[in-house]
């Protein structure tokens, strides 16, 4: 099956500053690539994603990039605001019509004001 | 919202008792999902149903039972379990044929607390 490996699984910065999150997968057929952000007594909810027919993609402040060759996708967000701090999650897919799928250990992210 | 509703929010139970968590979206889904989460541990994915059908079970104990009565709703029943079943219990829901790798919507879980 797909394992997904996500890293840092804490990370600390001051608001302002940019936060990169790293995730790495094991199954050259997964395709679909999302993001979740999970805050404090809330349900996860996706925030971006990226099909593997896309190298980047930027919403706002958030963006995300994949690299197919190396199996690795990362979630950057810049000008970090406290409201960003909570557990990002990402999860990989595979050529499916059904949404398995399967979760990094999730990233704490704590913005300082 | 998302849509997607779970209930009962929280659960504390003894290890004899029978439970039920619940779940029901109200977004035309036709794939819904059970997923636990633990501390320190990915969200593992324990079910998946389509068009009320369970197509997958990821090697969980049979003292989960899920049911999938109609495509809106969705049940894990819970007997006897243990202690390291504390978790927090999250339903998804997303859509099916026709439409390869979407979004899963998540419910705010059901926060299971065993004793």
């Amino acid at each position: 099956g797909e394992n997904v490996e996500q890293h840092p699984s804490t990370l600390s910065v001051q608001e302002g500053d940019s936060a990169v999150i790293k995730c790495t997968y094991s199954d050259s057929a997964s395709n679909y690539f999302p993001w979740y952000k999970q805050e404090l007594g809330k349900r996860p909810q996706l925030i971006i994603d990226i099909r593997s027919n896309v190298g980047e993609k930027k919403d706002q402040r958030i963006a995300v990039t994949l690299n197919k060759t190396a199996k690795h996708f990362s979630l950057h967000i810049t000008e970090t605001q406290p409201e960003d701090s909570a557990v990002y999650f990402c999860a990989a897919s595979k050529g499916s019509t059904l949404g398995r799928l399967y979760f990094g250990r999730g990233t704490q992210l704590t913005v300082w004001p | 919202e998302t849509g997607v509703t779970q209930t009962p929010r929280h659960l504390v139970m003894g290890m004899t008792n029978k439970k039920s968590l619940k779940c029901e979206q109200h977004l035309g889904h036709n794939a819904m999902y059970w997923y636990k989460q633990s501390a320190k541990k990915p969200l593992e994915l324990m079910f998946v149903y389509s068009l009320e059908e369970r197509v997958e079970n990821n090697s969980v104990p049979s003292r989960f039972s899920p049911e999938c009565p109609n495509s809106s709703h969705l049940f894990l029943h819970l007997h006897t379990l243990q202690p390291e079943d504390s978790a927090l219990y999250l339903c998804a829901s997303s859509p099916n044929s026709g439409t390869p790798n979407t979004e899963a919507f998540f419910g705010q879980g059901t926060r299971l607390t065993v004793v």
